[in-house]
C-alpha cells in the first residue's frame, strides 16, 4: 500500500543553518504531496503542497519539489530561525480524500 | 482554507467516563475527519464523518468506543467513551472542501485520562 518515510528526528541545527528534511514515498498513481507543520501545543498547519511531478511548493521560505523519478519530496529552507522549531509531517493523498502520513520529524533550532 | 474550532481545547478526565469533542467550521465543507495523535507520534485516522449517515471507521476503531455525529455540513462531534489512560492523546478534526485533497486542521483537543 501507499506509504511515506521521513528522516528520523530530532534534527538539531543552529540558527541561519540550511535545512533539509528528507521524505520519500511509495504510491500507485500520482498523488498530491504535502508538508504540514505542528508548532508546540498547536494543531497542524499546511505548509506547502505539490500536485504533480516537478511542481515546487513554497511558503515562508520553505520549498519542496515533487520528484517522481526519485519518489521524493524533501523539505528545504536556506536559513532557519528559532521560530521554525516544530514537528514537520510529510503526507500524500490516498483514496477517499484521506492522507497517508509520515512519522514526523522534530526540528530544534538553537540560537 | 477554513477556520476550524474545537471544544474543549484540553481536559483531564477520570477513567470510565466519556468526553464529547466538538468541531465547528466557519463554512460548509464536504468531508470531515477525526484523528488521534498519541504523545510523540504521528496522526492516526479514526474515522471519516459523513453528513447524514454513519461515520466510516478505520481498522482498529469502533463506533461503540468512538461514536461520531455529523448533523450538518459545518459541525461534528467525537465522543471518547469509557476512557482509559491509553486514550490520553490529542484529538484533531480536519476538513477538506470542494472535494480537493488538502486537509485543514482544528487546533486539537488535549485529553488526559487518569
Amino acid at each position: 500500500g501507499d506509504s511515506v518515510t521521513q528522516m528520523e528526528g530530532p534534527v538539531t541545527l543552529s540558527e541561519e543553518a540550511f535545512l533539509t528534511i528528507n521524505c520519500t514515498y511509495t504510491a500507485t498513481g500520482y498523488p498530491s504531496l504535502f508538508w504540514y507543520v505542528q508548532y508546540p501545543g498547536e494543531g497542524l498547519q499546511l505548509l506547502l503542497k505539490a500536485t504533480k511531478a516537478d511542481d515546487k511548493g513554497s511558503n515562508k521560505g520553505f520549498e519542496a519539489t515533487y520528484r517522481k523519478e526519485t519518489t521524493s519530496f524533501h523539505l528545504e529552507k536556506g536559513s532557519v530561525q528559532v521560530s521554525d522549531s516544530a514537528v514537520y509531517f510529510c503526507a500524500l493523498s490516498g483514496s477517499n480524500y484521506q492522507l497517508i502520513w509520515g512519522a514526523g520529524t522534530k526540528l530544534i533550532i538553537k540560537p | 482554507s477554513a477556520v476550524i474550532s474545537q471544544k474543549p481545547s484540553r481536559d483531564i478526565c477520570q477513567r470510565g467516563t466519556s468526553l464529547t469533542i466538538q468541531c465547528q467550521v466557519d463554512s460548509q465543507v464536504t468531508m470531515m475527519f477525526w484523528y488521534r495523535q498519541q504523545p510523540g507520534q504521528s496522526l492516526t485516522l479514526i474515522a471519516t464523518a459523513n453528513q447524514g449517515s454513519e461515520a466510516t471507521y478505520e481498522s482498529g476503531f469502533v463506533i461503540d468506543k468512538f461514536p461520531i455525529s455529523r448533523p450538518n455540513l459545518t459541525f461534528s462531534t467525537l465522543t471518547v467513551s469509557n476512557m482509559s489512560p491509553e486514550d490520553s492523546s490529542i484529538y484533531l478534526c480536519s476538513v477538506n472542501r470542494d472535494t480537493t485533497d488538502t486537509q485543514y486542521f482544528g487546533p486539537g483537543t488535549r485529553l488526559t485520562v487518569l
